[in-house]
């Protein structure tokens, strides 16, 4: 079935340096794709999302690009931080004929990021 | 304005028995999904309810179950526990009844099954 994916399960960086998180997806017929952080016993967090008409959108020290042609999707994370040490899943959803999504997101199966200060 | 909650954050059960697990949306919130997430299968949406009725349902057998009240808080149902039903399930409210809108997540019920 459908599915999004991750290319990697882990990331360790330095504090400061920039973080790229990627994302295979599967389904061309995605209207929106979501970036998700979760941090140890919580619930995922939004983070930022991106219309599949888009290429880039840009948040407070977040970036996501999707690249169609490829199904790919990435986040990118400026000066890292201890703080930003999660897990990182991408979701996507997809509307129904009248625009409605019916709450179904399909999620990845993650990143762990690790930042060390 | 708080969060979305759940009860109870953990529990223990055993295998053959039932259990209800429960949600309540942030204030003002009329969409609410559910989701397990396991090691193995990552995070699964189990189903939605809008204004008490079910609209979406995900790939689970029919042990899981769930219904929405007028207050817009929810319960889910696992019948005839498994061992494969341990897991954190989540639940996560929105506001539109249409399109796409952020889904807010609560802290999820910690479920174990022996």
């Amino acid at each position: 079935g459908e599915s999004v994916g991750l290319h990697l399960p882990t990331l360790s960086v330095q504090e400061g340096d920039n973080s790229i998180i990627n994302c295979a997806y599967s389904n061309s017929a995605s209207d929106y794709f979501i970036w998700y952080k979760q941090e140890s016993g919580k619930g995922p967090q939004f983070i930022i999302d991106i219309r599949s008409n888009m290429d880039k959108r840009q948040g407070q020290r977040v970036t996501v690009l999707l690249n169609k042609t490829v199904k790919h999707l990435s986040l990118q994370i400026a000066a890292t931080q201890p703080g930003d040490s999660a897990v990182y899943f991408c979701a996507e959803i997809s509307l129904a004929a009248g625009g409605t999504s019916y709450g179904k997101l399909t999620f990845g199966q993650g990143t762990i990021l690790t930042v060390h200060p | 304005k708080a969060g979305v909650t759940q009860t109870p954050r953990y529990l223990i059960k055993t295998r053959g028995q039932q259990v209800t697990l429960s949600c309540s949306p942030i204030s003002g919130h009329r969409s609410v999904s559910w989701y397990q997430q396991t090691p193995g299968q990552g995070l699964q949406f189990l189903f939605e309810y809008f204004s008490e009725t079910q609209r979406n349902k995900g790939n689970f057998p029919g042990r899981f179950s769930g219904r929405q009240f007028s207050n817009s808080r929810s319960e889910m149902n696992v019948s005839t526990l498994e061992l494969g039903d341990s897991a954190l399930y989540l639940c996560a409210s929105s506001t539109l009844r249409d399109s796409y809108n952020e889904q807010f997540f609560g802290p999820g019920t910690r479920l174990t099954v022996l």
